[in-house]
């Protein structure tokens, strides 16, 4: 069974920059999978960010971006701020019309 | 776009529920649209999807022959009729509607606990 996989946590400074990233638990993220890339607070629905591996979401800042990186989906935040602390998730496009998430990454700003 | 849900509650293990998600400010017979469920302290799971006319339709493999999806074109609503749950099945269950193989628009959410 095919796994997406996150980084469970990663922390940045405030100013700094952090790229998070998507991979398969067999095989390489490539475009095909569409890769997208959603934020999330506590008690808040999602916050689609990306999509299309690399498309903003209307509303959402250029200090995201998103990616491929080697054989995963990347998503990099510049100028990190103290209110971009939250779990984001990443999808994969699968066969089958499957799209599955990432277990998240909880990013701390500190 | 506007996406409300309803329908959530207390249901004990082995009963049913029904959601509800309506619809508005954009062509809802156009877009394909999902389930996605969190429980609680845990991840998202992508539960159901179903194309613009319905006619293409996908479960996960944990909800797959419990759960339903559909939809009524004619009053903008998305449906996912839930049977059979479990504890496991308590989540918070969003509404999203599906663009570009992603979700780009979610609803608020509706809370399903299972729970004798």
């Amino acid at each position: 069974q095919t796994v997406v996989t996150q980084e469970p946590s990663l922390s940045v400074s405030p100013g700094g920059t952090v790229t998070l990233t998507c991979g398969l638990s067999s095989g390489s993220v490539s475009t095909s999978h569409s890769p997208s890339w959603y934020q999330q607070t506590p008690g808040q629905a999602p916050r689609t960010l990306i999509y299309t591996t690399n498309i903003r979401s209307s509303g959402v800042p250029d200090r995201f971006s998103g990616s491929i990186l080697g054989n995963k989906a990347a998503l990099t935040i510049t100028g990190a701020r103290a209110d971009d602390e939250s779990h984001y998730y990443c999808v994969l496009y699968m066969s089958g019309d499957i799209s599955l998430f990432g277990g998240g990454t909880n990013l701390a700003v500190l | 776009v506007q996406l409300l849900e309803s329908g959530g509650g207390l249901v004990q293990p082995g009963g049913s529920l029904r959601l509800s998600c309506a619809a508005s400010g954009f062509t809802f017979s156009s877009c394909a649209m999902t389930w996605v469920r969190q429980a609680p302290g845990k991840g998202l799971e992508c539960v159901s999807v179903i194309s613009d006319s319905g006619s293409n339709i996908y479960y996960a493999d944990s909800v797959k022959g419990r759960f339903t999806i559909s939809r009524d074109n004619s009053k903008n609503i998305l449906y996912l009729q839930m049977n059979s749950l479990r504890a496991e099945d308590t989540a918070t269950y969003y509404c999203a509607k599906r663009a570009y193989y992603a979700f780009d628009s979610w609803g608020q959410g509706t809370m399903v606990t299972v729970s004798s």
